[in-house]
Order: C-alpha cells, then sequence, then structure tokens
C-alpha cells in the first residue's frame, strides 16, 4: 500500500530552527509537496520537490531524497505565526496525491 | 479576490437528508477536487475533475456524487447522508490534471450529519 508517514506533533521554542520530516512508500513518484494549514483554515501551498537536494524559499526550505523516501521542511528563525500543521503530499506514477496525516508544530515564546 | 469560494461554512444535517456543498472558483483552473478531512487522517480524496464535462472517482466516492457542468462550478451531492459523514470538506483546484500543479483550497465546510 501507500504510505505518507510525518510525526504527529512537534514543540519548537520563537527564534529557533525546526525540521519536519516525512518519509514515503509509493507506486511510484512524481514529485513531493508540503502545504502549511492553520487551525480552522485551508492548508496553502509552501513547496514543491521533484529533483534531490535543497530547495530554499525565504524561511522556510524543503529537502528531497528520492533513493531514500524521505523529505524534510526545515523552519527558521521560527515565529508565532508558524504555529500550524504541516501536510506532506506525494504524487504517484498515476499523479494521484498521496496525503501524511500532517505535523502539528506548536511554537512557545 | 480570485480563489475558491464554498457554501455554506458549516451546516448540521440530520442522517438520511440530501445535501449538496456547493464550490465555485474565478482561476479558470481546468482541474478540481473535493476532499474530506478528518482528525489524524491525511486529506482523503472523494471525486475529482480534469476538465469541464468529465469526472472521476477517488479514495473514497461512496455515498457522494459530483457534477461538472462548467469551468468554474464543482458541487458535491450527500444523497442521503450517515453520521461517518461528518467532516471538513474541502474543495480544490489546480491549473493542470490531477497532482500536476499546487491545490488552491477553499475555506472548507464543516458538515455535522446527526
Amino acid at each position: 500500500g501507500q504510505n505518507i508517514d510525518q510525526p504527529t506533533e512537534m514543540t519548537a521554542t520563537e527564534g529557533a530552527i525546526v525540521q519536519i520530516n516525512c518519509t514515503y512508500q509509493t507506486s511510484g513518484f512524481n514529485g513531493l509537496f508540503w502545504y502549511q494549514q492553520h487551525a480552522g483554515e485551508a492548508p496553502t501551498f509552501l513547496s514543491y520537490n521533484v529533483l534531490d537536494g535543497l530547495e530554499e524559499k525565504g524561511r522556510f526550505s524543503s529537502f528531497l531524497s528520492r533513493s531514500k523516501g524521505y523529505s524534510y521542511l526545515l523552519l527558521k528563525e521560527l515565529q508565532m505565526k508558524d504555529s500550524a500543521s504541516y501536510l506532506c503530499a506525494v504524487e504517484d506514477s498515476n499523479y494521484q496525491l498521496i496525503w501524511g496525516a500532517g505535523t502539528k508544530l506548536i511554537i512557545k515564546p | 479576490i480570485a480563489g475558491i469560494t464554498q457554501a455554506p461554512t458549516s451546516q448540521i444535517l440530520a442522517a438520511g437528508r440530501r445535501m449538496t456543498l456547493r464550490c465555485t472558483q474565478d482561476m479558470r483552473h481546468n482541474a478540481m477536487y473535493w476532499y474530506r478531512q478528518d482528525l489524524g487522517l491525511g486529506l482523503r480524496l472523494i471525486h475529482y475533475s480534469n476538465t469541464a464535462g468529465t469526472t472521476g472517482k477517488g479514495e473514497v466516492p461512496d455515498g457522494y456524487s459530483v457534477s461538472r457542468a462548467n469551468t468554474d462550478d464543482f458541487p458535491l451531492t450527500l444523497a442521503s447522508a450517515v453520521p461517518s459523514q461528518t467532516s471538513v470538506y474541502f474543495c480544490a483546484s489546480s491549473e493542470g490534471g490531477q497532482g500536476a500543479s499546487p491545490l488552491h483550497f477553499g475555506n472548507g465546510t464543516r458538515l455535522t450529519v446527526t
């Protein structure tokens, strides 16, 4: 079966750095997405990786290793507004999106 | 402001009743999707449409139907609601076919079936 694993919850301190991991087992691979979802709101797109390596976008970076079935989202200089759930989704060989259950990130002052 | 509009925002529905969740986008995106989101689970695809006039079944289609008469509208109908359909429903759209480009989500409909 197809599976996406992420930690259920993480806690970090304002101003610090946090890494949210995502491992996947899917039928083929056509790309990996990260979305941010604040409580009670819709998911919003953060990043897309299809080749191995690091993609940097401001305070957020996303890394992919296709051979390891692994990605992480790195958030730097954490702000209180970064408290949210972070969803990992993989596009399989049929271009179907497989979603992880999300990681709830709690930022403490 | 361009985007996706869902209605209603929330609804309490008696079991056995019929309900249509509305979704409209003004971005002229080809593809549209309906997801449900339940606590502890990832988003699950109910139905999708790659272009106006076509629809397809997702991971959890039973008990739901959709139509795509035009590019902008993609309503989701529950023919006879059951308590297990209590969930938050998100409509989404993308420029390309399924999974080919980032999804844009509506604000969701919180549905409670009693």
